[in-house]
C-alpha cells in the first residue's frame, strides 16, 4: 500500500519563509507532486519531482530525498495569498495514472 | 481555452434520490479521475478510466456509478446507496507529459444531500 504523512496546520509569517514536509512510503516510486488548493476550489500543480534535490520554480521549491521517503515544499517571500491547503501527492506503482493523495497541510500566512 | 469543466457548482438533493454530476474536458487526456473530498481529509479516489468504455473503481466506490462512453465525458452518479454522500466532490483527467501524469481538476461540485 502507500502512505504519505504531512502536518495538518502551520502558521507563518508574510514575507517570510515557511517548509511543508512530506514522508510516503510506497512499494514502487513514480514521482511526487505538489499541488495547491484554496478554501472551496481545486488543487492546482505546483511540482513534480522524480529525482533527488532541489526544483526551484520562482518562489516555490521543492525537494526530494527518494532514499529517505521524504519531501517538502518551501515557500520563500511568503504572500497572504499563499494561505491554502498543500498536498503531498504519490503516484502507484504500476498502476501508471492513479495518484494518493496526502492529507494536506493548511497554511495560514499571518501579517 | 482547455480545461475540465464541472456543473453545477453546488447541488441540493433529498435523501433517496440519485444525483448524477456531469464532467467534460476537452483536453484529449485519456485517463479521468473522481475524487471525494471531506473536511479534514485528503482526496479519496472513487472511479478512474483510462480509455473509453473502461473504468476500474477507486478506493470507495460503494454507493458511486460511472460510465465512460466519450472520450471528453466522465459522469459520475450518487446513487441512494452511498451513506454520506455529502462532500465536495472533484474530477480530474490526465495524460502523460514528460513522464508525469500531471492531474488537472475542474472546480468541483459541493453535494448537499439533507
Amino acid at each position: 500500500g502507500q502512505n504519505i504523512d504531512q502536518p495538518t496546520e502551520m502558521t507563518a509569517t508574510e514575507g517570510a519563509i515557511v517548509q511543508i514536509n512530506c514522508t510516503y512510503q510506497t512499494s514502487g516510486f513514480n514521482g511526487l507532486f505538489w499541488y495547491q488548493q484554496h478554501a472551496g476550489e481545486a488543487p492546482t500543480f505546483l511540482s513534480y519531482n522524480v529525482l533527488d534535490g532541489l526544483e526551484e520554480k520562482g518562489r516555490f521549491s521543492s525537494f526530494l530525498r527518494r532514499s529517505k521517503g521524504y519531501s517538502y515544499l518551501l515557500l520563500k517571500e511568503l504572500q497572504m495569498k499563499d494561505s491554502a491547503s498543500y498536498l503531498c501527492a504519490v503516484p502507484f506503482s504500476g498502476g501508471y495514472q492513479k495518484v494518493t493523495f496526502g492529507i494536506g497541510t493548511k497554511l495560514q500566512v499571518i501579517p | 481555452d482547455g480545461g475540465i469543466t464541472q456543473s453545477p457548482k453546488y447541488l441540493f438533493r433529498k435523501e433517496g434520490q440519485n444525483v448524477t454530476l456531469s464532467c467534460e474536458q476537452n483536453l484529449n487526456h485519456d485517463a479521468m479521475y473522481w475524487y471525494r473530498q471531506d473536511p479534514g481529509q485528503g482526496l479519496r479516489l472513487i472511479y478512474y478510466s483510462q480509455i473509453v468504455n473502461d473504468f476500474q473503481k477507486g478506493d470507495i466506490a460503494e454507493g458511486y456509478s460511472v460510465s465512460r462512453e466519450k472520450k471528453e465525458s466522465f459522469p459520475l452518479t450518487v446513487t441512494s446507496a452511498q451513506k454520506n454522500p455529502t462532500a465536495f466532490y472533484l474530477c480530474a483527467s490526465s495524460t502523460p507529459t514528460d513522464g508525469s501524469y500531471e492531474q488537472y481538476f475542474g472546480p468541483g461540485t459541493r453535494l448537499t444531500v439533507t
